[in-house]
């Protein structure tokens, strides 16, 4: 059973600060990473992709990438309460059958307090 | 601006009834998923289909549900007859071939089953 996990949530950060969302996973063979943003009522929205190790920087957010450790994270600079959503980490598998599917984390509730 | 687009978007109908949802995945793209998301399951892959075939089915309770993709422009997810713990958000996801490629998910229906 390939498996993604992410932190326990929920994650509760002031306005400006730096919030850390984190997410293992079980597959050795997994090539890509993706977070999604999901607004409660909303469907989920691709916020960043990584694909090798190391970090990947948009804006205020940055993608983080360890295949050795099997960890991927986010980190939201300068967190704002429009941040406010549930965060899902979601990993590619490698083939076969497979091809192309995603497995999800199960999310990350992150609140931005003003 | 693509976008994947789901009808209906919202659905009550009673225990027993049959359910049609419709997906029209982005124009070009190969690959569409059906989900489905609850508060205590998180988002689940029913189906999986790859260039209008499907290629994993697994997760959808095969009694009950059905998934099709007639042309590359309609997918459908059928369920017949539903029953009060169907109810939930059913997303559909379209993207292009290739396991680097991240899906694109559509605004769910929001099924209600009585």
């Amino acid at each position: 059973q390939k498996e993604v996990e992410q932190n326990s949530g929920p994650l509760s950060v002031p306005e400006g600060a730096i919030a850390s969302l984190n997410c293992t996973y079980s597959d050795r063979g997994s090539q890509s990473f993706f977070w999604y943003r999901q607004y409660s009522g909303k469907s989920p929205e691709l916020i960043m992709s990584i694909y090798s190790n190391g970090d990947k920087e948009d804006g205020r957010f940055t993608a983080q990438l360890n295949k050795a450790s099997q960890y991927v994270s986010l980190l939201i600079r300068d967190s704002q309460p429009s941040d406010s959503a549930t965060y899902l980490c979601a990993v590619n598998s490698d083939g076969g059958t497979s091809y192309g599917k995603l497995t999800f984390g199960q999310g990350t509730i992150l609140t931005v307090h003003p | 601006d693509a976008r994947v687009t789901q009808t209906p978007r919202h659905k009550v109908t009673e225990m027993g009834q049959e359910v049609t949802m419709r997906c029209q995945p982005i124009l070009g793209h190969n690959t569409v998923f059906w989900y489905r998301q609850t508060m205590m399951q998180g988002l689940e892959l029913l189906a999986y289909f790859r260039n209008r075939a499907p290629l994993d089915d697994s997760g959808m309770p095969k009694d009950r549900f059905s998934a099709e993709m007639p042309d590359a422009t309609l997918a459908t997810l059928k369920i017949q007859p539903s029953e009060p713990r169907d109810s939930a958000v059913y997303f559909c996801a379209s993207g292009p071939f290739g396991t680097d490629q991240p899906q694109h998910f559509g605004d769910g229906t929001r099924l209600s089953i009585l």
